[in-house]
């Protein structure tokens, strides 16, 4: 199975900060990686698919970047909407696996 | 739009089984797989499996074969995912998914409580 690796599993930040989350798969994966938005209570939603690729009705301060092992989630601008907990998806071989979770709080 | 919903939270007791379903629409059933993903309390995403709608063909990961099941019913767009012998650990939010490029649209999510 591959090992989606996610750090930090939590941090601190400000609104209008730039935060920054990374995760690193044990083996390549190309750019088949999702970032997911969990808020308490409510199911995961998609921010970021094939690595960089916004999902449609995403704010543009969200951005995705890398491909093989490395891959980074940027929230350029953080907003109050934004506390919430990320995950990383690895979709490239079976089975899928996620990164453990970065909850975003509010410093 | 593209919506999945889902039956309702349940209860049950250990060593009981539980059949959530997840209902589609907004596109063509058939032309995406649906994952299932879980959440205990307080934890993170645990992958399950998936079906596909257009052929019933399912794969489902190794920690579930040979007690999760996952059926469809392409006549009322709907999938549907049976966990038997449940413990104590199955206690979760259980989610379907509609896969394109990873998940893209999710479920609500059902409770599943195993108590007791």
């Amino acid at each position: 199975d591959i090992q989606m690796t996610q750090s930090p599993s939590s941090l601190s930040a400000s609104v209008g900060d730039r935060v920054t989350i990374t995760c690193r798969a044990s083996q390549g994966i190309r750019n088949d990686l999702n970032w997911l938005q969990q808020k308490p209570g409510r199911a995961p939603k998609r921010l970021i698919y094939r690595a960089s690729n916004l999902q449609s009705g995403v704010p543009s301060r969200f951005s995705g970047s890398g491909s093989g092992t490395g891959f980074t989630l940027t929230i350029s601008g953080l907003q109050p909407e934004d506390f919430a907990t990320y995950y990383c998806l690895q979709y490239n071989s079976y089975p899928w696996t996620f990164g453990q979770g970065t909850r975003v709080e509010m410093k | 739009q593209v919506q999945l919903v889902q039956s309702g939270a349940e209860v049950k007791k250990p060593g009981a089984s539980v059949k959530v379903s997840c209902k589609a629409s907004g596109y063509m059933f058939t032309e995406h797989y649906l994952y299932w993903v879980r959440q205990a309390p307080g934890q993170g995403l645990e992958w399950m499996g998936w079906i596909n709608p257009k052929s019933g063909d399912t794969h489902t990961a190794q920690k579930f074969l040979g007690r999760v099941t996952m059926t469809r019913d392409t006549s009322i767009s709907t999938a549907y995912m049976e966990v038997n012998r449940l413990t104590y650990d199955d206690t979760a939010v259980y989610y379907c998914t509609k896969g394109h490029f990873g998940c893209d649209y999710w479920g609500q999510g059902t409770l599943v409580t195993v108590s007791s």
